[in-house]
Parts: C-alpha cells; sequence; structure tokens
C-alpha cells in the first residue's frame, strides 16, 4: 500500500518568505509526527498529532513554526518568515498509535529538503 | 529524560565482515528502543524495535539487537555485511509524548 507521501519534495525559499510543507500519512493512521534533520542539530522532533489534536508541541522551535492536521488526515507545517537556519530536511512520519505510549512503529515519508537562501 | 548516544560516527566493515554499531540509552523508565536506517535522499526505515518482549531482536535485512539492562545498551550487529547496507543508521528512544529521540547517527561504510 502506499506509503507516508511528503510535498514538495524540494523547497528553494528566499530569507522572510513563508513556507507550507505537506505531509500525507498512510490511510488509517491517527498518529502523525514532524522531525526535523539538519547537519547541526540532527533529528529533532517538532510536533506530535493524535486525530487532529496536538498534544505535543513541544520540539516547535520558535513561534514561527506552526502545524494543523485536518479531517485526522493531511498535516501541513507552516513556517513563517523563514531564517536560513531553517534550512533542513523535514520528515513526517505516522502511525496507527490510538493512544499515549503505544509501540506502534513510526513509518516515515522522503521528506521535504528546505533551502532558504 | 530519556536519550541515547551512538558511538562512532562513522564505521567502516569489509564486505563480509561483522558489522558492530553501538548504542546506549538512558531512561528512568523500561525503554522502548529502536533501529532506523537511512539510505541517501530517503527516508527512515525501521530495521527492529524493542517492546520489553525478548531481549535479543531480529529485524530486516539480516540485522539484530540485543537489549542489556545491565549495560544500558542496545548495540545493532549483522554477522557479514553487505556492500547495499552502506547507509546511516539512527537508534531511538520512544518518550514521553510518543515521540522518538534520536541518536547523533552512524554512517556505516562497506569496503570492497
Amino acid at each position: 500500500g502506499a506509503g507516508v507521501s511528503q510535498s514538495p519534495s524540494n523547497k528553494v525559499t528566499e530569507k522572510g518568505k513563508d513556507v507550507e510543507l505537506r505531509c500525507d500519512p498512510i490511510s488509517g493512521h491517527t498518529a502523525l509526527y514532524w522531525y526535523r534533520q539538519s547537519l547541526g542539530q540532527g533529528l529533532e522532533f517538532l510536533i506530535y498529532f493524535q486525530g487532529n489534536s496536538a498534544p505535543d508541541k513541544s520540539g516547535l522551535p520558535s513561534d514561527r513554526f506552526s502545524a494543523e492536521r485536518t479531517g485526522g488526515s493531511v498535516s501541513t507545517l507552516t513556517i513563517q518568515r523563514t531564517q536560513q537556519e531553517d534550512s533542513a530536511v523535514y520528515l513526517c512520519a505516522s502511525s496507527l498509535a490510538s493512544s499515549s505510549g503505544s509501540t506502534d512503529t513510526q513509518y516515515f515519508g522522503p521528506g521535504t529538503r528546505l533551502t532558504v537562501l | 529524560a530519556q536519550s541515547v548516544t551512538q558511538l562512532g560516527s562513522h564505521v567502516s566493515v569489509s564486505e563480509g565482515a561483522l558489522v558492530l554499531l553501538r548504542c546506549n540509552y538512558s531512561s528512568s523508565v523500561p525503554p522502548y528502543l529502536f533501529w532506523y536506517v537511512q539510505y541517501p535522499n530517503q527516508g527512515l526505515q525501521l530495521l527492529l524495535k524493542y517492546t520489553s518482549a525478548a531481549t535479543l531482536v531480529k529485524g530486516i535485512n539480516g540485522f539484530e539487537a540485543e537489549f542489556k539492562k545491565s549495560e544500558t545498551s542496545f548495540h545493532l550487529t549483522k554477522p557479514s555485511a553487505h556492500m547495499s547496507d552502506a547507509a546511516e543508521y539512527f537508534c531511538a528512544v520512544k518518550s514521553s509524548g510518543d515521540k522518538l529521540t534520536f541518536g547523533t547517527g552512524t554512517r556505516l561504510a562497506v569496503r570492497p
């Protein structure tokens, strides 16, 4: 079946512009996660959705970052007024997990490579 | 807070040799531990996971890992390396809020 998909695969933007990154999770997966992978910081958690709610937003680095999920499916990560330090690969993952503490596997998408000039 | 440490950012082995990638964890509660692999320009793929059942966990592509509580370790091994195993490997622990906390990764090179 289809895996997690993300779009665009690559995004180049100018400093100060807003960007939107999209994630389509595996059908039926209630949990959705955003991570960021950068040279300096490695793999970092950003935000976790259970359904349309985000019980854990602790990894969002600043108020320029926001995310939403609608219909328990697609999620959008928005970065406002992008900075050069936002350049990274943004990874989305989904899992079946219907409750906290589940050991269900997180399946990752291929990521969106964001470059801020 | 839970965390993992991966010793060795780069490991190089000959084809056919043993692969050993090290991961130590820190956790105040019984941890759930994972190994993921990342091939160039791809996302992360789960190799195996420990969820407090058997301490020796077998994964895909011939990899396995053993959970050793006394050593707080979860090292990844494969008896015989293939060229196709060249990739970056990440150890992770499941933290509060269901997020994964990753180690810094180990890049495995396989020499012909």
